[in-house]
């Protein structure tokens, strides 16, 4: 069974740091090209960042970009996003995604885990 | 950036009836476009992609169809466990993929 497990999450002050990290198990991580998605409390769907298989290609939402890192250990099984900078709009339930067919950086995701929520407040 | 504006935003149907959820692109995305459900505390399902194909394990009573920039869901014989809220997502090389507002299908 497929599964992706999100942690990481918590409360954090404007301009601190989070990492999140996503343990897949159920498949082999490093045939798939993988995405992190976040949804605002009751706000649509956002994709965030997105990596292939072997690192190679990376890509962020302008939102993101020059303070998000995403990463992944295929070794460890594990997806990762550095956020630093966090703002208060990045508040969040951030969800990991394994992509289906990609087209280019942008994919559907046909496995999500249930999110690990973000909260930058003061 | 591509909007996906989905229409209605909230759709009142009753068991058994026919929901048709709409999603148009500000661009032609070809048929390079995704649907997923969402129920409260839940991850999203994935529904449909290519516009028109069912993913794994999905009722047939899901269709979609579809190209270019406008874009149906239809749910037929609508169940207990489909009153959710549907997403579009369109996953075109480039702009990069964006997802819709949502339609919630309620009772």
């Amino acid at each position: 069974e497929v599964q992706l497990v999100e942690s990481g999450g918590g409360l954090v002050k404007p301009g601190g740091s989070l990492r999140l990290s996503c343990a897949a198990s159920g498949f082999t991580l490093s045939y798939y090209n993988m995405n992190w998605v976040r949804q605002a409390p009751g706000k649509g769907l956002q994709w965030v960042s997105y990596i292939s298989t072997s690192s190679d290609y990376i890509y962020y939402a302008d939102s993101a970009k020059g303070r998000f890192t995403i990463s992944r250990d295929n070794a460890k099984n594990s997806l990762y996003l550095q956020m630093n900078g966090l703002r208060a709009e990045d508040t969040a339930l951030y969800y990991c995604a394994r992509s289906g067919y990609c087209s280019g950086s942008s994919c559907y995701s046909d496995y999500w885990g249930q999110g690990t929520l973000v909260t930058v407040s003061s | 950036e591509i909007v996906m504006t989905q229409s209605p935003a909230t759709l009142s149907v009753s068991p058994g009836e026919t929901a048709t959820l709409s999603c148009r692109a500000s661009q032609s995305v070809s048929s390079n476009l995704a649907w997923y459900q969402q129920k409260p505390g839940q991850a999203p399902r994935l529904l449909i992609y290519g516009a028109s194909t069912r993913a794994t394990g999905i009722p047939a009573r899901f269709s979609g169809s579809g190209s270019g920039t406008e874009f149906t869901l239809t749910i037929s014989s609508l169940q207990s466990e489909d009153f959710a809220v549907y997403s579009c997502q369109h996953y075109n090389y480039w702009p990069p993929t964006t997802f819709g507002q949502g339609t919630k299908v309620e009772i």
